[in-house]
């Protein structure tokens, strides 16, 4: 049961442009929606991290945009970097469940130089 | 250095041979965890661990054993491997509580022939 649907599964963006990816969730219980990248030959490691009181946070040339009804959040790259090629996971907690993230199925994002 | 050690980093196994895999952090967290990571289903919870003793089945603990003896020690064991377990395999450990960053090992790729 994939309670946090991402996609889209590879992205090939050229240097400069934006990159987007997607996240849906479906239990509104949820009330922590990290972002992780993950580099070849190593573990995922926080990003930037959004609570649902806010419908937007940036953190240099990376924002989540968090749409509470929608049950949706997104990842943007501004100015896409060659160095952003990664794999990034979208994940969610709720507070009862403490530490426990729930994971989307991850991104595979190139940036053509 | 704060960190979460896992070895070994690559292992080669034959279904059935029981095999270990150790996980280690240094920054006295209470909360520790594995996944499992395959192509296009993200990172998948196998088990987690909430302090010494207290461990509790995650997504997908089938086939899966582990313990908490020490607090900084998590290890993964599989009694009888099967081709179906070739994964990429992450311990990861933080604070117990919500909304807060998960550090994650380098990670064990692991494949039963």
């Amino acid at each position: 049961q994939q309670q946090v649907k991402q996609s889209p599964q590879s992205l090939i963006v050229q240097k400069g442009g934006i990159s987007i990816i997607n996240c849906a969730y479906e239990n509104t219980a949820f009330d922590y929606f990290p972002w992780y990248q993950q580099f070849p030959g190593k573990g995922p490691a926080l990003l930037i991290a959004i609570r649902p009181d806010v419908s937007e946070k940036k953190e240099g040339r990376f924002t989540i945009s968090f749409n509470k009804s929608a049950k949706q959040f997104s990842l943007h790259i501004m100015d896409s970097q060659p160095g952003d090629s990664a794999t990034y996971f979208c994940a969610a907690s709720m507070e009862t469940s403490g530490s426990r993230l729930t994971f989307g199925e991850g991104t595979q994002l190139t940036v053509n130089p | 250095e704060a960190q979460v050690t896992q070895n070994p980093r690559y292992l080669i196994t034959v279904t059935g041979k029981k095999l270990t895999v150790t996980c280690s952090q240094n920054m006295n967290h209470e909360y520790m965890s594995w996944y499992r990571q395959d192509p296009g289903l993200g990172l998948r919870q196998i088990y987690y661990s909430m302090n010494v003793e207290v461990t509790d089945k995650g997504d997908v603990p089938e086939g899966y054993k582990v313990s908490r003896k020490e607090k900084r020690n998590f290890p993964l064991i599989l009694e009888s491997p099967s081709p179906n377990q070739t994964s990429l395999y992450f311990c990861a450990s933080s604070l117990l509580v919500g909304g807060v960053e998960q550090y994650f090992g380098p990670g064990t790729r692991l494949t039963v022939t």
